[in-house]
């Protein structure tokens, strides 16, 4: 079946490091990837996707690349700071039976970033 | 531009009670739309998902219901909560073919 597998958190960095989260995937076909962010408190946010294999998906500093070959959708920022600090879902997207367009949830990755 | 709505933010109620979580979308029409649970402040169940007005899909038994009585409003409900319903529900939609869901602010509920 579809699955993700994040890394497990959580992650607590310095500002202005590198941030990579690990993302793995498995499905049949070539499914749509995304990557969400949850501040404390609040809904999930769309922060990047990628449809198809070497798109690069980028919004915020952020970045993830499709890749077939190793199916991953790792997520990276080249220097966090503390106002990134939240809960990073990776997704991957699929049809139902039925049609309806579902995602598949990794469990989540936490990030702190302290000063 | 699109918007999400859900309340109310944060409720209390004791077991037994009843439920209702209303959700509502502005400026699409036609949407997908999908009631998820988030325990312990990590992972996402999904819940329901309905394609329109009046169908709805379950995606794993247990004592809550959905319902969708217009095209762009969803309602999560229980006649009798129990305390392992507690958790952040949230409430998302989507675009036909598109496979992007956008979520709402959520529901804090807790039950006592």
């Amino acid at each position: 079946g579809n699955s993700v597998t994040q890394m497990e958190g959580p992650v607590t960095l310095s500002e202005e490091a590198f941030l990579t989260i690990n993302c793995t995937y498995t499905a049949t076909g070539y499914p749509s990837l995304f990557w969400y962010v949850q501040y404390p408190g609040e809904g999930l946010q769309l922060l990047l996707k990628a449809t198809k294999a070497d798109d690069k998906g980028s919004n915020k500093g952020f970045e993830a690349t499709y890749r077939k070959e190793t199916t991953s959708f790792h997520l990276e920022k080249g220097s966090v700071q503390v106002s990134d600090s939240a809960v990073y879902f990776c997704a991957l997207a699929r049809l139902s039976q039925g049609g309806s367009e579902k995602l598949v949830f990794g469990k989540g990755t936490k990030l702190t970033v302290n000063p | 531009s699109q918007t999400i709505h859900q309340w109310p933010a944060t409720l209390v109620q004791p077991v037994g009670s009843p439920l209702s979580l209303e959700c509502t979308v502005e400026g699409t029409s036609n949407p997908n739309l999908y009631w998820y649970r988030q325990a312990a402040g990590r992972g996402l169940q999904l819940l329901f998902y309905s394609v329109g007005i009046g169908q709805i899909s379950s995606e794993v038994p247990q004592n809550l219901s959905a319902s969708r009585p217009q095209d762009r409003q969803f309602i999560l409900s229980s006649k009798k909560l129990l305390l392992s319903d507690s958790g952040f529900y949230l409430c998302a939609w989507s675009v036909r073919v598109r496979y992007e869901q956008y979520f709402g602010p959520g529901t804090r509920l807790t039950v006592t």
